[in-house]
């Protein structure tokens, strides 16, 4: 089972550029979120979606964008990018909000310089 | 605001001994609270998850248990293995959709 997939791994941006962090999941799972974990702290939610066509702000969603039109794919985007934004990215996916485990991609390694 | 909290940050053992990690919470009105473990370079794998209502869930060599009242969390690891060496996280769910808060995690170093 492939579960919640991310591409690329790593990725070194130059201030300015532009990306998309891809994410899918093969569980038919209805929510799915965007974490990133900095270096020694915790993850901070980013966006997160409770089905296709449904997406939300979490704690720290300035500087990116989400799109969910399928129930598979999540990707994030990246507009402008700035320092403050190298960190390690993370998509997760759940059937339930609140009941079930979430389940995480390997994580996407992203340097700003 | 639910703040998270996980001491120690790191922790060493021999092979073989049984260990606890804590985990605690400001805000009792948790809907369930969640263990994951992270290797290095990898995602979060997620261990046990304890309901509200429930006191303890169990995994094998894992057991975690849940005070609401104290805003405590453990896990316990029996019998514990190199393999175990990893970062362990907690993340206590606030009920409202996307309110995961999890704490910085305790590193766990099993000495063979």
């Amino acid at each position: 089972n492939a579960g919640v997939t991310q591409t690329p791994k790593f990725r070194i941006l130059k201030i300015g550029q532009s990306m998309t962090l891809q994410c899918t999941q093969d569980m038919n799972h209805n929510y799915m979120y965007w974490y990133r974990q900095d270096p020694g702290m915790g993850l901070k939610l980013i966006y997160y979606s409770v089905g296709a066509g449904i997406t939300d702000k979490g704690e720290v969603p300035n500087g990116y964008n989400v799109s969910r039109s399928t129930t598979e794919d999540f990707p994030l985007r990246l507009e402008l990018a700035a320092p403050s934004q190298t960190s390690v990215y993370f998509c997760a996916s759940s059937r339930q909000w609140g009941t079930e485990k979430l389940f995480f991609g390997s994580g996407t390694q992203l340097s700003v310089l | 605001k639910q703040e998270v909290t996980q001491i120690p940050a790191a922790l060493s053992v021999p092979e073989g001994e049984n260990l606890v990690l804590n985990c605690s919470f400001t805000d009792s009105a948790i809907y369930n609270l969640q263990w994951f473990r992270q290797d290095p370079g990898k995602g979060l794998t997620s261990l046990l998850l304890i309901q509200s209502s429930q006191r303890e869930q169990t995994s094998g060599r894992l057991n975690a248990s849940l005070d609401k009242s104290s805003g405590r969390s453990t896990l316990y690891i029996a019998a514990s293995q190199p393999g175990d060496s990893a970062t362990y996280l907690c993340a206590a769910n606030g009920g409202s959709q996307g309110n995961l808060i999890f704490g910085k995690g305790t590193k766990l170093s099993v000495k063979p």
